[in-house]
């Protein structure tokens, strides 16, 4: 079945660490996007991507990285300079803005 | 960007209620979608439905395209429909989804 992976389903960061959650999908979508929502709150728009080797910035890119070298896969690295990392990370997928996003089933990062 | 808003930011209803849920945007949109977040936090979508008209067994959902707003309708609610609805939408040139800031439906028993 076609769909949207991401990996660890629960991530645990030290102070000081970087760590990177993991976006595949096999939907063959151009576009790719990495959401943060925070508990009680709705999703904040975080990195996008339309096509390979390109990404732009949302709404909340401070302390965060992307890249996206393969066209299915679109991983989110939370720096140390992300001081408030805790929350639940969602990524996405679609052909184009005008066609139905599709979603993952999130990871949640905490701090040690 | 769209400015997109909800209400209400939250519901309570008795099990076989029925319930309205709204959804204002601010620019005419290419794309309109409903989704349903569960309580593990998984985002379901709903509808796609930048205009017009769909149903969905006992969910439905109508785009007012041209007066900027759209209606998700749940008839017969179930315990199991509690959770968040959000809808988002693109619009013009903007390849970002602006997500509206969601209706917390608790149906009970």
């Amino acid at each position: 079945d076609g769909g949207i992976t991401q990996s660890p389903k629960y991530l645990f960061r030290k102070e000081g660490q970087n760590v990177t959650l993991s976006c595949e999908q096999n939907l063959n979508h151009d576009a790719m996007y990495w959401y943060r929502q925070d508990p009680g709150q709705g999703l904040r728009l975080i990195y996008y991507s339309q096509i390979v080797n390109d990404f732009q910035k949302g709404d909340i890119a401070e302390g965060y990285s992307v890249s996206r070298e393969k066209k299915e896969s679109f991983p989110l690295t939370v720096t140390s300079a992300q001081k408030n990392p805790t929350a639940f990370y969602l990524c996405a997928s679609t052909f184009t803005s005008a066609q139905p996003q599709h979603f993952g089933d999130g990871t949640r990062l905490s701090i040690l | 960007g769209i400015q997109v808003e909800q209400s209400p930011p939250d519901l309570i209803l008795q099990e076989g209620a029925n319930s309205t849920l709204r959804c204002n945007f601010s620019d005419s949109v290419n794309n309109l979608q409903w989704f349903h977040q569960n309580p593990w936090g998984q985002l379901i979508n709903l509808f796609y439905i930048p205009s017009g008209t769909k149903q969905n067994g006992r969910l439905s959902a109508t785009t007012v395209a041209t007066e900027r707003y759209s209606l998700l309708y749940i008839s017969s609610s179930q315990t199991t429909d509690s959770g968040v609805y959000f809808c988002a939408a693109t619009s013009g040139n903007f390849n970002k989804f602006y997500f509206g800031s969601g209706t917390k439906l608790n149906v009970k028993p």
